[in-house]
């Protein structure tokens, strides 16, 4: 069974720093990956897509990371801003689906200005 | 493009009540997900439709939860009778068949059963 964790739960940083957010997987043998961001009482919004094969993808301030064979992914934000503030989710498909996807409990970070 | 409608965004019902929860999903998109969000267990899928038919139900916590998608533009999820225990805030998501498959979700409804 797929198990994701991510860490830190929170993590609190002061406007302009660059941070990571880190999420594991138990099963390497995953379809694709997704990073999402959720803000408070609102939905997800998918910020990052990363495919199996792939080893990375970027998106403005964001670059997202896949070590498939480590069951690591890292999501890093450049020059952070407090609009930045959200709960960030990593999901990952896998099992021999393309759609079943497995999601973190989230990373909170808090960008202070 | 509106992206995934969910109704209502709030719903608050007494034990023992029928509940039921819409969504929309995004034109042109032939998946559809049902999601469950708590703080204890996280996100967790309750079904999968792929063209209107149901493929994945495993999720479903027990025979009081039902979801029907009559057509490619309209799904449903019921609780009946609704329980405290099911008070959680419930997600609609869809996506296309594609290279990606990248999964859109909608705001969710917020369902606390008293």
């Amino acid at each position: 069974k797929q198990e994701v964790t991510q860490i830190p739960a929170a993590l609190s940083v002061p406007e302009g720093e660059n941070l990571v957010l880190n999420c594991s997987f138990t099963d390497s043998a995953i379809y694709n990956l997704q990073w999402f961001r959720q803000d408070p009482g609102k939905g997800l919004t998918s910020l990052l897509l990363i495919q199996s094969s792939q080893r990375e993808q970027t998106s403005g301030r964001l670059n997202a990371s896949l070590d498939k064979s480590s069951g690591r992914s890292t999501l890093y934000i450049a020059a952070s801003q407090p609009g930045d503030s959200a709960t960030y989710l990593c999901a990952v498909s896998s099992g021999g689906s393309n759609y079943k996807l497995t999601f973190g409990k989230g990373t909170l970070l808090t960008v202070n200005p | 493009d509106a992206g995934v409608i969910q109704s209502p965004r709030h719903e608050v019902t007494e034990m023992g009540q029928e509940v039921t929860l819409r969504c929309k999903p995004i034109s042109g998109h032939n998946s559809l997900f049902w999601y469950r969000q708590t703080m204890m267990r996280g996100l967790e899928l309750l079904i999968y439709f792929n063209n209107n038919v149901p493929i994945d139900d495993s999720g479903m916590p027990e025979d009081r939860f039902s979801a029907k998608m009559p057509n490619a533009s309209f799904s449903t999820l019921k609780i009946q009778p609704s329980e405290p225990r099911d008070s959680a805030v419930y997600f609609c998501a869809s996506r296309t068949a594609g290279l990606t498959y990248e999964q859109y979700f909608g705001p969710g409804t917020r369902l606390t059963v008293t």
